[in-house]
């Protein structure tokens, strides 16, 4: 149990593009829902919390704006890259918290976005 | 401020050899999480265990160890007579309160089993 579906696994997109990125926890509410970036070789950073039905709070340094999270029903986050630059290219991963306070997280499988 | 350091960049070891990956933490949090999590090169994150800051007995599954010693803020994961499928990367993290908070992730260790 605790799966979440992250899609998709691999898109490549033009610059100047949106691409969105889904995350559903299939057997499970989850309320809040984090979201990482990770770049080759290096470690996950958070970019932000999305709580159900609530406005995201980004970490410091992360634009609101370019990275658009939504987070509208108890199964459902999305993450939209807008206007994807080269830069933009990376790894990015959603984690749910497992209401349950002794199950901690359970994380989707990924996404890796190249921006050409 | 919560920090999680994974000294060990890159640990290669012939297979069937024991290798221990070192996890040192930093934070001021009384009640806390640290866990440990495998990346295989697919990319998704496996989890491999939970453990609070109250419990340091060392937990033991399988080939898989973990030693847990509040006294150096220390979480170290050692696998025995390692298989070439362990190879991957390795994270440790932290999380305050009741684990379910944000996760602070250490920078990771590549590890490789030579055949």
């Amino acid at each position: 149990g605790a799966v979440v579906s992250q899609h998709p696994s691999r898109v490549i997109c033009k610059s100047g593009t949106s691409v969105k990125i889904e995350c559903r926890s299939l057997d499970f509410q989850a309320t809040t829902m984090f979201w990482y970036r990770q770049f080759p070789k290096k470690s996950l950073m958070l970019m932000a919390t999305s709580n159900e039905g609530s406005k995201a709070t980004y970490e410091q340094g992360v634009e609101k704006d370019k990275f658009l999270i939504n987070h509208a029903s108890l199964t459902l986050s999305t993450l939209t890259v807008t206007s994807a630059h080269p830069e933009d290219s990376s790894f990015y991963i959603c984690s749910a918290r497992l209401n349950r306070v002794n199950y901690g997280y359970t994380f989707g499988s990924g996404t890796r976005l190249t921006v050409v | 401020a919560q920090k999680v350091t994974q000294a060990q960049t890159e640990i290669s070891v012939v297979e069937k050899e024991d290798v221990t990956l070192d996890c040192v933490y930093e934070t001021r949090d009384t009640t806390y999480y640290l866990f440990w999590y495998k990346q295989p090169p697919s990319g998704e994150l496996v989890f491999l265990i939970r453990r609070n800051s109250f419990d340091e007995q060392n937990e033991i599954s399988g080939r898989y160890s973990w030693n847990f010693q509040k006294s150096t803020s220390s979480f170290n994961f050692t696998i025995t007579a390692s298989q070439v499928v362990d190879s991957a990367v390795y994270f440790c993290a932290l999380s305050p309160n009741f684990g379910n908070e944000k996760l602070t992730f250490g920078t990771g260790t590549r590890l490789t089993i030579i055949p």
